[in-house]
């Protein structure tokens, strides 16, 4: 079954730490998307790609980065985490040449300490 | 810069009746619009899609688009408890990225 997958589900770590989330994707999607959402609150787009080594900066500014090796593979690194980075990382992908509909991963909730 | 307006509720309801959902939005070359469903603590659900100005049914859920006012809705027929999250409304308005809106939180009590 084709899906969106999210590592690590859950994350508690220290202060200055380098840390990577995973999001892979077996529905074949060019478009692919991070969003930040802390509880209760609205959906940040973070960062988004068109496909392999093409990465854009979305509306909410953020200290992460991403890479786009390959279609299926969408990391978002924090080089030091700081406790302002707790919050719900959600990545998301969709099709080209469809209508744009998107579908989410489970989701990374980060806490930093 | 492109909006989205959604009531942030709660909207309560009682079990079996119709929910209403609306969404209103700024850009008028909105092509696409969506709806997800967003349990607590959960990711984003993609429960209906509208691009053409009318309603679409899709089981319990009626979505209703109208570009001229710049609406969209969502009915949910035959509420019931495990309907109750918070709703999000989203569009597109040519490129690849959505605009989504904060959402409604919809409880359905037994």
């Amino acid at each position: 079954e084709a899906d969106i997958y999210q590592t690590p589900r859950y994350l508690v770590i220290g202060t200055g730490k380098k840390i990577t989330l995973e999001c892979s994707q077996t529905m074949g999607h060019d478009k692919m998307y991070w969003y930040q959402q802390d509880p209760g609150m609205e959906l940040h787009l973070i960062h988004y790609s068109y496909g392999v080594n093409s990465t854009e900066k979305g509306d909410l500014s953020s200290e992460s980065t991403v890479s786009r090796i390959r279609t299926e593979h969408f990391p978002l690194t924090l080089e030091s985490a700081r406790p302002s980075h707790t919050s719900q990382y959600l990545c998301a992908s969709s099709r080209s040449g469809g209508l744009y509909e998107q579908y989410f991963g489970p989701g990374t909730r980060l806490t930093v300490t | 810069q492109k909006e989205v307006e959604q009531n942030s509720g709660p909207l309560s309801v009682p079990e079996g009746a119709i929910a209403s959902l609306n969404c209103t939005y700024s850009d008028r070359g909105s092509q696409s619009f969506f709806w997800y469903r967003q349990y607590s603590g959960k990711s984003p659900e993609l429960i209906m899609s509208i691009y053409s100005n009318g309603d679409k049914e899709d089981g319990r859920f009626t979505a209703q688009l109208n570009k001229a006012s710049q609406y969209v809705s969502l009915l949910i027929r035959d509420s019931q408890p495990s309907d109750s999250a918070t709703y999000l409304c989203a569009f597109n308005s040519g490129y690849s990225t959505l605009t989504f809106g904060k959402g409604t939180m919809l409880l359905v009590s037994p």
